[in-house]
C-alpha cells in the first residue's frame, strides 16, 4: 500500500517568514495530493490540492509543488500569520474513489509573533 | 448548505458494549469514507464505499464494520470497543470523477470507559 513520509514534525517560524513542509510517497499510481490544515478538536480542512498532471499550483499565500519522478511534493506558505498556526497533513491517493487518503504524520506549524 | 453530518458528536461507551456512529451527507457524493484519528496522530482510513461496493483496508480490525443503506447514509459499527478504540472518527465523502476533494464531517469523539 501507499506510504507517505512528512517532514518536519514541528516547524517554528517568525511571523512574516515563509514555511515549507515536505512529503514523499511510495505508490507511483497515486495521482492526487491534497494538503489539510487541522486546528485542535476540529475537522481537517483542505487548503490546496494538486493532481499529478500539474507541477505547481498556487492560491494566494499557499503553493504546492509536485515532482512525480522523485515522488515528492511540498507545501509553501509565504508571509505567515498567527492564524496559520495549526497541524498540517499531506496526503496521497489514486483518486476517483479507488482508495482513500493515506496521510503523512503531520507537521505542527508554530508562528512566532 | 450541502454538508457532511455526523451524529453524535460525542459518544461514551463501556468496554465491550457495541456502539454505532452515523454519517449523512447532502452532497450526493457516491464515495464515503471512515477514518480513525487518535490523539496527536494522522487520520487513518478504515474503509470506504464506492457506491455500494465496500472496500476494507487490510489492517482494519474485524471489530469494525460498516453499513451504507443508501447514498446519503453510512454507519460505523464497533462490535466490542476496547480502550484502544478511543479516538475521533471522521466521515468523509467525495466524487469518483472530476474533483477528488474529500469533504470531512465534524467527527465523533468516542470515549471508552
Amino acid at each position: 500500500g501507499e506510504n507517505v513520509e512528512q517532514h518536519p514534525s514541528t516547524l517554528s517560524v517568525q511571523e512574516g517568514d515563509s514555511a515549507v513542509i515536505k512529503c514523499t510517497y511510495s505508490d507511483s499510481a497515486s495521482n492526487y495530493f491534497p494538503w489539510y490544515k487541522q486546528e485542535l478538536g476540529k475537522r481537517p480542512q483542505l487548503i490546496i490540492d494538486i493532481r499529478s498532471n500539474v507541477g505547481e499550483k498556487k492560491d494566494q499565500r499557499i503553493a504546492v509543488t509536485l515532482n512525480k519522478t522523485a515522488k515528492h511534493f511540498s507545501l509553501h506558505i509565504t508571509e505567515t500569520q498567527p492564524e496559520d498556526s495549526a497541524v498540517y497533513f499531506c496526503a496521497a491517493s489514486r483518486g476517483g474513489g479507488a482508495d482513500g487518503l493515506t496521510f503523512g504524520k503531520g507537521t505542527h506549524l508554530i508562528i512566532q509573533p | 448548505d450541502a454538508m457532511v453530518i455526523q451524529n453524535p458528536r460525542y459518544q461514551v461507551t463501556q468496554f465491550g458494549k457495541p456502539v454505532t456512529l452515523s454519517c449523512s451527507q447532502t452532497l450526493n457524493h457516491n464515495v464515503m469514507y471512515w477514518y480513525q484519528q487518535k490523539s496527536s496522530q494522522a487520520p487513518k482510513l478504515l474503509f470506504h464505499y464506492y457506491d455500494k461496493d465496500f472496500n476494507n483496508e487490510a489492517d482494519t480490525p474485524d471489530n469494525f464494520q460498516s453499513r451504507r443503506p443508501n447514498t446519503s447514509f453510512c454507519f460505523l459499527d464497533i462490535r466490542s470497543p476496547g480502550l484502544g478504540d478511543a479516538a475521533m472518527y471522521l466521515c468523509a465523502t467525495s466524487r469518483s470523477s472530476g474533483r477528488y476533494e474529500q469533504y470531512f464531517g465534524p467527527g465523533t469523539r468516542l470515549t471508552v470507559t
